[in-house]
This record gives structure tokens, sequence and C-alpha cells, in this order.
């Protein structure tokens, strides 16, 4: 039972370059969101999508982009990383009419 | 603009303590309140709460909801070291589907 699959768990990028953080889950939920956490600033929404074929921004969406590429995946990603960017990145899933939440494991991206 | 609020932010306590953790919120089109546990990766899902004054328990944890003065709280008895984390609330906006994150309360159970 993966639940919500994150790739990968740990990046070093040099400022400028380019990645995209996959997410896909197995649990035919209908949402999925993309946060970032820093430290003293909680989780804050990149990206999110309340359905195959839409998505919207979120708090922070400056320097990312997503696709939601069928039901089970949403990518984000970074097309030109600054250091501010440096963060711990969590995907979300939820099925629940009632906001019920299953996280990824988390990424761990350092920009130089 | 909602908000989330938790206090305290950090707490000590030693082990065998009971800890009440607090959440406030303003949310529109509230459906639900959740609180979340967070040790070293993701956030864990602990409760999710939709009606006022009906108590959720899951062994020491328990939680409640007061809708008409908008606020939570995580009750944990007889701590243990492994409580150690950072406890997350969060009010669910039915609206637009999203989650209102509080930045959490750190909790550290010493021996």
């Amino acid at each position: 039972n993966a639940g919500v699959t994150q790739t990968p768990k740990f990046q070093v990028l040099k400022t400028g370059q380019s990645m995209t953080l996959q997410c896909a889950q197995d649990m035919n939920h209908n949402s999925m969101y993309w946060y970032r956490q820093d430290p003293g600033m909680g989780l804050r929404l990149i990206y999110y999508s309340a359905s195959e074929g839409t998505t919207d921004k979120g708090e922070v969406p400056n320097g990312y982009n997503v696709s939601r590429l069928n039901k089970r995946e949403f990518s984000l990603r970074l097309e030109s990383a600054a250091p501010s960017q440096t963060s711990v990145y969590f995907c979300a899933s939820s099925g629940w009419g009632a906001g019920g939440y299953t996280f990824g494991s988390g990424t761990r991206l350092t920009v130089v | 603009e909602d908000k989330v609020v938790q206090s305290p932010l950090s707490l000590v306590v030693h082990e065998g303590d009971t800890v009440t953790l607090n959440c406030s919120y303003e949310v529109t089109n509230f459906r639900s309140l959740l609180w979340y546990k967070q040790e070293k990766k993701a956030p864990t899902f602990l409760f999710m709460l939709t009606s006022s004054g009906i108590e959720k328990k899951s062994g020491r944890l328990s939680s409640i909801l007061d809708k008409k003065e908008l606020f939570s709280i995580l009750n944990i008895t007889a701590t243990q070291t492994g409580d150690s984390a950072i406890y997350l609330c969060a009010g669910y906006a039915g609206n637009n589907r999203k989650l209102i994150w509080g930045l959490g309360t750190s909790l550290a159970v010493n021996p």
C-alpha cells in the first residue's frame, strides 16, 4: 500500500539549473497538492490540483510550474532554481470531502 | 484572511506529564479541523473534527472542537519520549478544498 510516492528524496542543484519533482498516488484521490516547508514558516501551498485537468496557484507559486499528468501523477518543475527555493517539498493528495491529506515522504532540495 | 494560530509554539515536558495544545481558527466556509503529527519526515494524520463537542480519542491522544469559539485542543496524557514531534493543526475550507495550516507546536518530551 504505497500511498503517495515522491521522488527524489534529496537533490542538490546549482543556481539556474532546472528539475522536476515527481509525485504519484495510488489511492484514487481527486485532489493533489505541492507544499514547501521552511523553518518558522510552516507549510506553504505552492500549487494544487482539485481534480484531473485543473491546476491552481497557491500562496507561493512564483518560480514553479506544475503538471497534472493524469489522476495519479502531479509533478512540480523548477525552471531556473534559486537559493530561495532551498526547502523541503511535500506532495499530498486528498480524496475525502472533509480535507484529510496523505503526504509523500518529502524532497529535501538544496540550491547552491 | 483565513488563518490558523497554534499555541504554544514550543513546549518542553517530562515523561508522564499531560499536555494541552491549542489551535484557534478563522476559516471561511469551514468544514473541518485536522491535527497532524510530524516527526522527522512527513506529517501523519491524527484526527479530523467536524462536529462541536464530540471528543475523538486514539490511545493517549484526544481532541475536541468548539465551533462556536473557533478553537480546538489536542490533549496528550502520560507523555512518552516518542510523542516528541511537531503537532500541526489545519482548517479545511470546503469551497476550495484547501487546508489552512498553523505553524505548529514543537513538543519535546524529556525522560
